[in-house]
Parts: C-alpha cells; sequence; structure tokens
C-alpha cells in the first residue's frame, strides 16, 4: 500500500504558469519536506514542515511557496515555473523520535516547462 | 568541502562481483548514517541503516569508521538488479534534516 502518494506523477506547464504539485501521506508522520532533484545531483531540500511549523531553506527561491493544511496532506506551488525548475519534485516524511529518523519518500512529481 | 561526499562513478561491474563504495562526511557530530537506493527516474528508497557496529543485510554489508568519517556499502555478488544509484544520507545528533551525498552509479552487466 502506498504510504506517501504523489499526484500528479508527471505535470506539463507552460513557462510562467503556476503549478502545484500535492503530497498526501497515511503515516501519520510530523514532519514533511519538498526536495527538488535533477538529474544526476542529490535531492535538494526546498522547505519543510515540523508539525505545522514551516521551515524555508535559505537558498530556495520565492518563487516556490508551500502550504500543509493538515497533517496528511501538503502542497508546493511554483508560482511562475521556470525553464531552470524542471526537475523531479520528491516529497518526503518522517517520525521524528530525538535520533536519525528514516525518510520515506513518494513517487516524485516529474516537471515539465515547456 | 562538500558535507557528504561520493564518488559518482559509474561502477560498471559484472554479475556476480563484489563491489564497494564509500561515503565521507564532514560533519563529525553526525550520527545517524543511511544508504539509500535510487533507480532511474524513481524515488529513493532506504536500502538499510549504518549503525556503529556494522551491519549486514544478505548481500550487502555496511560499516561506518567515525575516525575517518566515512561509511561504506558493499555488495557481493552482484545482480543486474542491484544496477541503480546509491545515495548516501548523514544526519547529526538529534537531526531530522539528512544531508544527501549525490549518489554513486552502479551498473552490473551480464
Amino acid at each position: 500500500d502506498a504510504m506517501v502518494i504523489q499526484n500528479p506523477r508527471y505535470q506539463v506547464t507552460q513557462f510562467g504558469k503556476p503549478v502545484t504539485l500535492s503530497c498526501s501521506q497515511t503515516l501519520n508522520h510530523n514532519v514533511m519536506y519538498w526536495y527538488q532533484q535533477k538529474s544526476s545531483q542529490a535531492p535538494k531540500l526546498l522547505f519543510h514542515y515540523y508539525d505545522k511549523d514551516f521551515n524555508n531553506e535559505a537558498d530556495t527561491p520565492d518563487n516556490f511557496q508551500s502550504r500543509r493544511p493538515n497533517t496528511s496532506f501538503c502542497f508546493l506551488d511554483i508560482r511562475s515555473p521556470g525553464l531552470g525548475d524542471a526537475a523531479m519534485y520528491l516529497c518526503a516524511t518522517t517520525r521524528t523520535s530525538g535520533t536519525g529518523d528514516t525518510q520515506y519518500f513518494g513517487p516524485g512529481t516529474r516537471l515539465t516547462v515547456l | 568541502r562538500k558535507e557528504v561526499e561520493q564518488d559518482p562513478g559509474p561502477f560498471n561491474v559484472p554479475e556476480g562481483a563484489t563491489v564497494a563504495f564509500n561515503c565521507t562526511y564532514s560533519n563529525s557530530a553526525s550520527q545517524s548514517f543511511f544508504w539509500y537506493r535510487q533507480d532511474c527516474r524513481k524515488e529513493p528508497k532506504l536500502l538499510m541503516s549504518v549503525y556503529s557496529s556494522g551491519n549486514e543485510d544478505g548481500r550487502f554489508t555496511a560499516q561506518l569508521n567515525r575516525a575517518s568519517q566515512y561509511i561504506s556499502l558493499l555488495i557481493r555478488d552482484s545482480k543486474l538488479s542491484d544496477s541503480a544509484t546509491y545515495l548516501c544520507v548523514v544526519s547529526s545528533g538529534g537531526s531530522y534534516i539528512p544531508t544527501f551525498g549525490r549518489g554513486t552509479s552502479l551498473i552490473v552487466h551480464p
């Protein structure tokens, strides 16, 4: 059974046209993350939620926003996608336990910007 | 210096070979270590956690060397299905923000 679900799996948008990616989880984990991954690169953390607390990475462009309306759902909004935003967007979750915690990843949304 | 460094490879090995990857980390406060496997165009999936005493899961053995600040992954009797990118992931004590290496690509050929 899928535990971290991402929709859509593939998204094509036009340059400058806003897009929203969604993530849901059935694990009841308190932390949710959004990563951007480009070919042959490590996943790059964009932001994360610890419960309802939003944490933005310093180098995440303002073009990227996120919402977490409840424990299960998290959204990534790209307000004006540029060609450089074409990438795989990965959602991940974890339950904090005070020690290093395993992350569970969704299947990703592959974004194409035309 | 990057926080987590891996040789990107690719490592190109025949079936049945033994192959080893290393990953070095710069933060001496690091406490938790993982190897993830990522297939082409798929999400990373946990392969194994790395414990201080080392751990083994079938053909896979992971080890930690705190003194030299590296972790290793050994794959014995390589299978075609082992072809993937192996990501080294490190986090410091109490942190839930892990740091990823860029991954090491393994290609197992017949």
